[in-house]
């Protein structure tokens, strides 16, 4: 079957780095994607990776290992307003997307 | 502004009162989709439409209805509402036939009793 897994909960520090990991199995991989949601609010898009390798843009990173259906958000310089979910997703070979059930980053002072 | 709006964005109903959610957008995108969401299950797709008059079942589409008669547009239909569709409903829009960078709308909270 397909699934993806990511940590339900992780809690970091303001000013620290913190890594988000997400580890996926799909029918064929069409590409990875990072959304960020807030407490009620819509997903918003973070990040695309199809490609092996580190995308770099500005505070926030994504990795992607296509060998080992593994990915990660990285997330330097934590301020307050990062609290949110951080949704992984999986796109097959049929173009559908499978999604994590998100990751809930809490940032202490 | 570019986005995808939803309506209403709260709702409590009664178990079989038909109901419509709006969805529209105006970026001219081509691909919509329609996901629940509950919690820790993360977002659910329903239906999704890669173009005009193109409708396919999602991960979870037992219970309601689409349709996409224009490009902006894309209604959710409950025939008979449950208790067990009782979500928060978000729609989304993506500018390539396929599910890419997706902009969400706010979400529709709905409440069946």
């Amino acid at each position: 079957g397909q699934n993806i897994d990511q940590p339900t909960e992780m809690t970091a520090t303001e000013g620290a780095i913190v890594q988000i990991n997400c580890t996926y199995q799909t029918s064929g991989f069409n590409g990875l994607f990072w959304y960020q949601q807030h407490a009620g609010e819509a997903p918003t898009f973070l990040s695309y990776n199809v490609l092996d390798g580190l995308e770099e843009k500005g505070r926030f990173s994504s990795f992607l290992s296509r060998s080992k259906g593994y990915s990660y958000l990285l997330l330097k310089e934590l301020q307050m307003k990062d609290s949110a979910s951080y949704l992984c997703a999986a796109m097959d070979s049929n173009y559908q997307l499978i999604w994590g059930a998100g990751t809930k980053l809490i940032i202490k002072p | 502004e570019a986005q995808v709006t939803q309506n209403p964005r709260y709702l409590i109903t009664v178990t079989g009162k038909k109901l419509t959610v709006t969805c529209s957008q105006n970026m001219n995108h081509e691909y919509m989709s329609w996901y629940r969401q509950d919690p820790g299950l993360g977002l659910r797709q329903i239906y999704y439409s890669m173009n005009v008059e193109v409708t396919d079942k999602g991960d979870v589409p037992e219970g309601y209805k689409v349709s996409r008669k224009e490009k902006r547009n894309f209604p959710l239909i409950l025939e008979s509402p449950s208790p067990n569709q009782t979500s928060l409903y978000f729609c989304a829009s993506s500018t390539q036939g396929e599910p890419h960078e997706q902009y969400f709308g706010p979400g529709t909270r709905l409440t069946v009793t």
